[in-house]
Formats: C-alpha cells, sequence, structure tokens
C-alpha cells in the first residue's frame, strides 16, 4: 500500500519569500501526483496534478516530479498571508488518493 | 456559493448512536466519495460512487454505510458510534473516476463521538 511523507512538519516563511514543501512516495508508479491546500475548516483545494518527469506550473504554484527519486516538491513563489493553510500532497492511483499528513504553512506579513 | 454541500458542519453523538452525515453535489458530476480525516492521521479514502454504484470500499467495518438515492447524493450512515469513530469526513464529487478526474470536496462535517 502506498505511503505518502511529507516534510517539513510545519513551514513559516515572510511574505514574498520562496516557500518549499516536499514528499515521497514509497511507490512511484502512481498514474499522476497532485498538491491540495486546506485552511482552517475548509475543504480541500487541488492546486497542481502533475503526471510526468519534470515541472508543472500553475499560477504562483509550482510542482517538480522525479518518479526514479519518488519524490515531489511544491513551490509557492511570492507567497502571501492568504496562503496560510495546510499542505497536503497525494497520489492517485486505483481511482483513489493516498493523502500525507500536511505541511502547516505560516506567511508572516 | 459551495458546490457540494455536507451537513451537518458540526455533530456531538455518544458512543452506541447513530449519525447521518448528508452531501449533496452541484456541480453535476457522476462519481462521488467519502474520505475521513482523524486527528493526527492523513486524509483516508472510504468509499467512492460512480452512477450511484459502490465503485470501491476501503473502510474495513460495516458499521459505514454510504446511501445514494440521487444521483448528486452520497449520505453516510454511522451505526454503533465509537469514539474512534471522531473524526472530520469529508465528501467529494468528480467527473469521472479516472485519473485525470480533478475531485472537488467539501468543507466537511466534523463528528465528536463521546
Amino acid at each position: 500500500q502506498q505511503k505518502v511523507q511529507q516534510s517539513p512538519e510545519s513551514l513559516t516563511v515572510s511574505e514574498g519569500a520562496m516557500a518549499s514543501l516536499n514528499c515521497t512516495f514509497s511507490d512511484g508508479t502512481s498514474d499522476n501526483f497532485r498538491w491540495y491546500r486546506q485552511h482552517s475548516g475548509k475543504g480541500l483545494e487541488m492546486l497542481v496534478s502533475i503526471f510526468s518527469d519534470g515541472e508543472k506550473e500553475e499560477g504562483r504554484f509550482t510542482a517538480h516530479l522525479n518518479r526514479a527519486s519518488l519524490h515531489v516538491s511544491l513551490h509557492i513563489r511570492e507567497p502571501q498571508p492568504s496562503d496560510s493553510a495546510v499542505y497536503l500532497c497525494a497520489d492517485y492511483a486505483g481511482n483513489k488518493l493516498t493523502f500525507g499528513i500536511g505541511t502547516r504553512v505560516l506567511v508572516r506579513p | 456559493d459551495p458546490k457540494i454541500i455536507q451537513k451537518p458542519k458540526y455533530l456531538v453523538a455518544v458512543t452506541g448512536s447513530e449519525k447521518i452525515l448528508i452531501c449533496e453535489q452541484y456541480l453535476g458530476h457522476n462519481a462521488m466519495y467519502w474520505y475521513r480525516q482523524s486527528a493526527k492521521k492523513p486524509l483516508e479514502f472510504m468509499f467512492s460512487y460512480s452512477y450511484q454504484k459502490l465503485m470501491d470500499n476501503q473502510t474495513a467495518s460495516s458499521r459505514f454505510q454510504p446511501q445514494s438515492s440521487k444521483k448528486n447524493h452520497l449520505d453516510l450512515q454511522i451505526t454503533a458510534l465509537k469514539p474512534d469513530d471522531s473524526a472530520t469526513y469529508f465528501c467529494a464529487s468528480s467527473t469521472g473516476t479516472t485519473n485525470t478526474g480533478q475531485l472537488y470536496f467539501g468543507e466537511g462535517s466534523k463528528l465528536t463521538v463521546l
């Protein structure tokens, strides 16, 4: 069964500085990998979905996938206080998502 | 306006009782899901439905029973509640159950079992 590990557990960045989050998987054969964001008390919002090795950009969010190293990262460019949330990575396989436990990001003005 | 409505947002139940979590989606999607988020654990897949038929069930206990009375409804009945059932339950939907389908999530129903 796929296991998803996220790091760091929490991250504090200043507004405008790059934020980088990491995710490793136990099995790289999944169909695709996704990053979600969860504001407190809200549902999940998908940020980026990436299928192939390399980079995928969606606005200020860029995901990098390396299947060989079982690693996907998320970079948040020019983060704003409204980006403060829990960020979840997930892999999609067998028609379901397997999530990591999340990285709590705090963006300070 | 939220396109996936979950009710209630918060509920408290006593051990041994039964509760139903309601989910309605207004996105015209054919596939619906339940996920559970327990304290200090990852969000966990429970069920998937496509065209009102059960596609996948990863919940070991028969105390959890999805109910789909209409195409855009997928309720979750939980019987004989236990404190370990305390969690936030998220409903989601997608156009299909393929890997290209983006899942849209509701805001969750937070259940506390005393």
